[in-house]
């Protein structure tokens, strides 16, 4: 089976840099999925991780250590739009996901 | 409408009823996902569709949990007797040809309460 780790909230304030950590236990996997989602709103795909490092997409940059069973996602010059709930994923052609970090942007 | 869509948005149904829930996905995905998410959860996989056969249903929680794809494109998952536990958000998600690395699109989800 599948299980990962992350945490419950994270709370900063307008322009800060965030790092939602994940840990994950798994026989077997493709890659590191992240996603965002709005209360109310679909996930949507934020970055992936198919071999260990980091890869950049914009304000957000995601890492995977497959030795250590480790990722993150790294969220630069917060803004206020960036107020959702983020989930890492394993990739197994079917995703399992984190129960997910709340990320709240304060002015 | 390039997004997956599903609907209805909202259903409320009573105890031991039965239930369809609708998803539209992406036009010429072949791959087709279904995933619950409970409040303050993440998505918990289903069931996932190759074209019209289902290729693994591993995730759904009982025989009152089906869903069917018959034309490779709209899928069904059908809820029978439900119960108030059944009740949570129902996602899918549809992705090009269900490569391991491919990504998910999701719809806006299917917000089921059970009374």
């Amino acid at each position: 089976g599948q299980s990962l780790e992350q945490p419950s909230e994270v709370t900063a304030v307008e322009g800060a840099i965030v790092q939602i950590n994940c840990t994950y236990q798994t026989s077997g996997f493709y890659g590191l999925s992240w996603y965002q989602q709005h209360d109310g709103g679909a996930p949507t795909f934020l970055s992936y991780n198919a071999l260990d490092g980091l890869e950049e997409t914009g304000r957000f940059s995601s890492f995977l250590s497959r030795s250590d069973s480790y990722g993150y996602l790294l969220l630069q010059e917060l803004q206020m739009k960036d107020s959702a709930s983020y989930f890492c994923a394993l990739n197994d052609y079917k995703l399992s996901f984190g129960a997910g970090t709340t990320v709240t942007v304060r002015a | 409408g390039a997004g997956v869509s599903q609907t209805p948005s909202n259903k409320v149904t009573e105890k031991g009823k039965y239930v369809e829930l609708r998803c539209d996905p992406i036009s010429g995905h072949t791959a087709l996902y279904w995933y619950r998410q409970s409040l303050g959860q993440g998505p918990e996989f289903l069931i996932y569709f190759q074209g019209t056969g289902a290729a693994d249903d591993s995730g759904l929680p009982n025989d009152r949990f089906f869903a069917v794809r018959p034309e490779g494109s709209v899928s069904t998952l059908k809820i029978q007797r439900t119960e108030r536990g059944d009740s949570a958000v129902y996602l899918c998600a549809s992705s090009l040809t269900g490569g391991y690395q491919e990504t998910q699109y999701f719809g806006p989800g299917t917000r089921l309460l059970v009374l």
